[in-house]
């Protein structure tokens, strides 16, 4: 069963802690992408990945990290330099330069700070 | 600035009515339109797209259509039910290889 996996459901942070949120997908896909969702804030996009070992920032990418090193995996570390943590996360993948260019999404990380 | 805009943050509809989400965009470049419908603490899924050469484009019970001279576009969901009440981003794709550009999206309310 192709799809997005992203883990964990939810996930608390301390202060000046570092967390990392997985994800994972097996559909085959170059581009993965990660997008933070905060309430009428819509889907910002953090962070994007077209293939492996490149990544490019999106619109907040401040106070993020990721990494890609295999075609299935894109983590994102959120570092204790990001002040307002407190969001749902989203990563997603596609197949680039396929129009329309669909992106698949993860069902999704709850990131709390305590 | 934001180049997708959707200015109707919610949306409240009668079973069985036709429900309107408006979407309206600045850049002239885009190619490419596409709904997604998002459910609570759930992932967004892909609903339908539109071409920016075409006007209209329908699957089913949903319906897009595309007004370039106004850059605006809209989905119709006919007849509505309350399982489409969830949140609908609107999207558009930048000519180029750039990421798709997200509205802030509509809460749609379907009342039984």
């Amino acid at each position: 069963d192709g799809g997005i996996t992203q883990s964990p459901k939810y996930l608390f942070r301390k202060e000046g802690q570092n967390v990392t949120l997985s994800c994972e997908q097996n559909l085959n896909h170059d581009a993965m992408y990660w997008y933070r969702q905060d309430p009428g804030q819509g889907l910002r996009l953090i962070y994007y990945s077209q293939i492996v070992n490149d990544f490019q920032k999106g619109d907040i990418a401040e106070g993020y990290s990721v990494s890609r090193e295999k075609k299935e995996s894109f983590p994102l570390t959120v570092t204790s330099a990001q002040k307002n943590p407190t969001a749902f996360y989203l990563c997603a993948s596609s197949v680039p330069r396929t129009p329309p260019e669909k992106l698949f999404f993860g069902s999704g990380t709850q990131l709390s700070v305590l | 600035d934001q180049q997708v805009k959707q200015n109707s943050p919610s949306l409240s509809v009668q079973e069985g009515r036709i429900s309107i989400l408006n979407c309206d965009y600045t850049n002239s470049m885009f190619d490419y339109f596409l709904w997604y419908k998002k459910y609570p603490a759930e992932g967004p899924t892909f609903l339908i797209s539109i071409s920016s050469i075409k006007d209209k484009n329908e699957d089913g019970r949903f319906t897009v259509f595309l007004n370039k001279s106004a850059k605006h576009l809209s989905l119709h969901i006919v007849p509505s039910q309350p399982g489409d009440s969830a949140v609908y981003f609107c999207a558009a794709r930048p000519s180029g290889n750039t990421p798709l550009v997200f509205g802030k999206g509509t809460r749609l309310s379907v009342i039984a």
